[in-house]
């Protein structure tokens, strides 16, 4: 049971570039969402998604996109890369929005 | 604002010895998340508390909601090295999603 998987698992980007972090759930799960660890900061929320075809902002969603096609993938995009952006990225799935989250292993990003 | 206050941000102990973290809030909640995270690793939920004066366990963990809804507290008894990692508690914000705590950092040193 593979659970959530996120890749890749380190990425080095240079300022401007873009690339899309992949995220994909194996439970069926309605929720999915994004979250961006920076040290002293905890997570914070991205974007989040409660089904297929429908996707929302969280706190900090400047220069991310999320698109929502199928249940399993919820894929999130850098459009033009930041050091700003240098963190670490973690996908989560739930069954419900206020279900307990399962994380993925985490994208740990690099911006030069 | 932050809408959730974890203390202390960090702790440095001893094996053996007991401490309480807590997560506070100004907010009512209907129920509150505490995860754990080891380094390289992404969350992993301990507990979930819903009601008001709730205590649950989890072998040395011991977890409160506040009467109010408002606050939480995890007790560790007799803490080990593999209790070592980030303690995150959670709570979902009104028409949004899970929102995290900045967490407690703990290190048990043997």
């Amino acid at each position: 049971n593979a659970g959530v998987t996120q890749t890749p698992k380190f990425q080095v980007l240079k300022t401007g570039q873009s690339m899309t972090l992949q995220c994909a759930q194996d439970m069926n799960h309605e929720y999915m969402s994004w979250y961006r660890q920076d040290p002293g900061m905890g997570l914070r929320l991205i974007h989040y998604s409660v089904g297929a075809g429908i996707t929302d902002q969280g706190e900090v969603p400047n220069g991310y996109n999320v698109s929502r096609s199928t249940t399993e993938d919820f894929p999130l995009r850098l459009l033009s890369a930041a050091p700003s952006q240098t963190s670490v990225y973690f996908c989560a799935s739930s069954y419900a929005r206020a279900s307990p989250l399962h994380f993925g292993n985490g994208t740990r990003l690099t911006v030069t | 604002t932050q809408l959730l206050e974890q203390s202390p941000q960090f702790l440095s102990i001893q094996e053996g010895e007991n401490l309480t973290v807590y997560c506070n809030s100004s907010s009512v909640f209907s129920s509150l998340q505490w995860y754990r995270q080891e380094p390289g690793e992404g969350p992993v939920l301990l507990v979930t508390v819903v009601t008001g004066g709730e205590v649950k366990k989890l072998k040395r963990l011991t977890f409160q909601f506040g009467d109010a809804r408002k606050d939480s507290s995890l007790h560790i008894t007799a803490a080990q090295p593999g209790d070592t990692g980030l303690y995150l508690c959670a709570v979902l914000q009104a028409g949004t999603a899970l929102i995290f705590g900045k967490g407690t950092t703990l290190s048990v040193s043997s």
